[in-house]
């Protein structure tokens, strides 16, 4: 498609069980990123990923956090044994590495996954 | 680390200008973004600028940027009805790839 693809775009889960959000980035695009954004608050960094180069980390907030991605193109985060605090819209965008390169870095957004854990 | 604080709410008149207000810790923060977020849709940028700039102008947006203050500005020319959204300040560092986001602004735009 034409833009960052997320699903799905509405999650509701029970405290404990795994889930899994899925993106589709934009073809081409090398770099990819997933954000939290819990209601009233900015977006807070998860993870990155650019090429074949280790990703980034950082920002996940727990071990119960992991994501992955095959080559350049879809990536899955999963958050296991799944908490209340969890709750909030997970955001992917995705940039081009030379747009990167040039410091624009400007990021293309999925619509999120508003993830509900009861 | 990098924080970049935005007030939350933002209310104005169909035809009046709208100024949306940031302020970022990092001095060595090179690039600095509005992004628009509508209603059940990603962020879309609305436009960037490099601090080595003052202004940048595009079409109704007016971008300002105090880099003695760290402070950053949007304004809107002509808020129409469509313009209602949450708009979100970021912020860059030289030669990284994390940008910070703040808070979001919510723009009410009344007819």
């Amino acid at each position: 498609g034409a833009g960052v693809s997320q699903s799905p775009s509405n999650k509701v889960t029970e405290k404990g069980k795994d889930v899994e959000l899925r993106c589709d980035p934009i073809s081409g695009h090398t770099a990819l990123y997933w954000y939290r954004q819990r209601l009233g608050q900015g977006l807070e960094f998860l993870i990155y990923f650019q090429g074949n180069s280790a990703p980034d980390k950082s920002g996940l907030p727990s071990d119960r956090f992991s994501a992955e991605r095959t080559g350049e193109s879809v990536s899955t985060l999963t958050i296991q044994r799944t908490q209340q605090e969890d709750s909030a819209v997970y955001l992917c965008a995705s940039s081009l590495v030379s747009d990167f390169h040039l410091a624009k870095n400007i990021q293309y957004f999925g619509a999120g996954t508003r993830l509900s854990v009861l | 680390g990098e924080d970049v604080e935005q007030s939350l709410f933002l209310s104005v008149r169909e035809g009046d200008s709208s100024v949306i207000n940031c302020t970022y810790t990092d001095s060595s923060s090179t690039y600095l973004y509005w992004y628009k977020q509508e209603p059940g849709a990603g962020l879309q940028l609305l436009t960037y600028i490099f601090s080595n700039m003052d202004m940048k102008q595009d079409q109704r947006l007016t971008v300002l940027l105090n880099k003695k203050d760290k402070h950053l500005s949007l304004r809107i020319a002509d808020t129409q009805t469509g313009d209602s959204a949450i708009y979100f300040c970021a912020a860059r560092g030289a030669g990284g790839f994390k940008t910070i986001f703040g808070a979001g602004t919510r723009l009410f735009v009344k007819a």
